[in-house]
């Protein structure tokens, strides 16, 4: 049973667009969300979080929204660039006391064209 | 601050082995998690060690298994391979624990079950 879902394998987008980058959950009970970037040989790092009390959270170039009635995230990158290639993880957690531990998506990957 | 070390980084064995993994948390921090990257299934969460104690655990069968040092340092050990156990293997460390958003993973060990 998947809990967290990224059902695009794989997305390019032209550099200086827009890439939007979608995961949908089914346990709600999750209330904290991450995303996290991977460069090949390389490990996963950790790119923006959202709590649940939020619906929306800004860092830079990336933002991800949150709709708890969808049970569904996204992570938007503007504008993309060559660097933003690469797999993104979207992952959730629920509370403490509460199966505490992390769930990853399967990811997608990013490709940014020229 | 040095990041989380793996070693080894690659791995070659053969069906019925064990196999020991290694990871070297940052400097400070207590809580080590432990994840499987297959490209069908993504990052599946094996276990967290806090403080030398087993804190959560994932889906695996009991061939998977994992201890913490005192030094933080933390060693999964893997006994009769299955070829399914072809993996790239990731640590990932944190102060706290893996709600942590600074969730600090290293380079992964990739293990290949021949």
């Amino acid at each position: 049973d998947q809990q967290v879902k990224q059902n695009s394998p794989s997305l390019s987008v032209q550099e200086g667009r827009i890439s939007i980058l979608n995961c949908d959950y089914t346990n709600s009970m999750f209330d904290y969300f991450l995303w996290y970037k991977k460069y090949p040989a390389e490990g996963p790092t950790f790119l923006i979080s959202i709590s649940s009390i939020k619906d929306k959270n800004e860092d830079g170039r990336f933002t991800v929204f949150l709709n708890k009635s969808a049970k569904h995230l996204s992570l938007h990158i503007v504008p993309s660039q060559p660097g933003d290639s690469a797999v993104y993880f979207c992952a959730a957690s629920a509370p403490l006391n509460r199966d505490d531990k992390i769930i990853f998506g399967k990811g997608t990957r990013l490709h940014i064209l020229p | 601050k040095a990041g989380v070390t793996q070693t080894p980084r690659y791995l070659i064995k053969t069906r019925g082995q064990q196999v020991t993994l290694s990871c070297s948390p940052i400097s400070g921090h207590r809580s080590v998690s432990w994840y499987q990257q297959t490209p069908g299934q993504g990052l599946q969460f094996l276990f967290e060690y806090f403080s030398e104690t087993q804190r959560n655990k994932g889906n695996f069968p009991g061939r998977f298994s994992g201890r913490q040092f005192s030094n933080s340092r933390s060693e999964m050990n893997v006994s009769t391979l299955e070829l399914g156990d072809s993996a790239l293997y990731l640590c990932a460390s944190s102060p706290q624990g893996h709600r942590d958003p600074s969730l600090y993973f290293g380079p992964g060990t990739r293990l290949l079950v021949l």
